[in-house]
């Protein structure tokens, strides 16, 4: 599976939309974009996963460059439950393992 | 539907010690796995199963033992614990393209 690059950290006001960064410069032709998060102390949760067309859910919307080596998370309208950390992570669609790095920590603030 | 159940919540052990981390889910789900959380860091695998009878080792599988003996159940073994195994672990399932996370065991070895 193709590795992921994501910054350590951002912030985000209250109300306002987040974009978050993923670079996945050696994804192949085959391999998804998958997000989660992990809300402090539990379990990760799915948000969003993608091939090459941008792709929107109720939670998130998923834009990934037409190159396909970097894509961004969106969440239209922030609020302080988002803060988490949100992983990007490269895998075949039905690929058995998530790979995870450190993810990028996103704080909400009033 | 319950999703996927961890017992216990929080465990200490002594050095030396052996216990039995519970996973279930009720989803009917083939696929099941284990990762530890090690602080301000992802997660990584431990074991998987892609169906009952079925195991396999994950990037970190020393100093575990796990069985799938059923669809619902995936017990994970420490059978000498040391302090290195103090982490948080999370079961997880999955079928078809997203997996599904309990809300973790953490554990402390002193």
């Amino acid at each position: 599976d193709a590795k992921t690059t994501q910054p350590p950290s951002m912030d985000c006001a209250e109300g306002r939309a987040a974009n978050l960064p993923c670079n996945h410069s050696t994804i192949s032709g085959n391999e998804y974009v998958y997000w989660y998060r992990q809300i402090h102390s539990q379990g990760p949760q799915y948000i969003i996963h993608g091939l090459k067309n941008n792709e929107t859910n109720e939670m998130a919307s998923l834009i990934i460059t037409e190159d396909r080596k970097s894509s961004t998370l969106i969440l239209p309208h922030a609020t302080l439950r988002d803060t988490a950390v949100y992983y990007c992570i490269v895998m075949m669609e039905y690929g058995n393992k998530l790979v995870f790095g450190a993810g990028t920590i996103l704080r909400v603030k009033s | 539907n319950a999703g996927v159940t961890q017992t216990p919540k929080f465990r200490i052990l002594k050095i030396g010690q052996s216990m039995t981390l519970q996973c279930t889910q009720d989803m009917n789900h083939n696929y099941m796995y284990w990762y530890r959380q090690d602080p301000g860091m992802g997660l990584k695998l431990i074991y998987y199963s892609v169906g009952a009878g079925i195991t396999d080792k994950g990037e970190v599988p020393n100093g575990y033992n796990v069985s799938r003996s059923t669809t619902e159940d995936f017990p994970l073994r420490l059978e000498l614990a040391a302090p290195s195994q103090t982490s948080v672990y999370f079961c997880a399932s999955k079928r078809s393209l997203v997996h599904t996370f309990g809300s973790g065991t953490r554990l402390t070895v002193v």
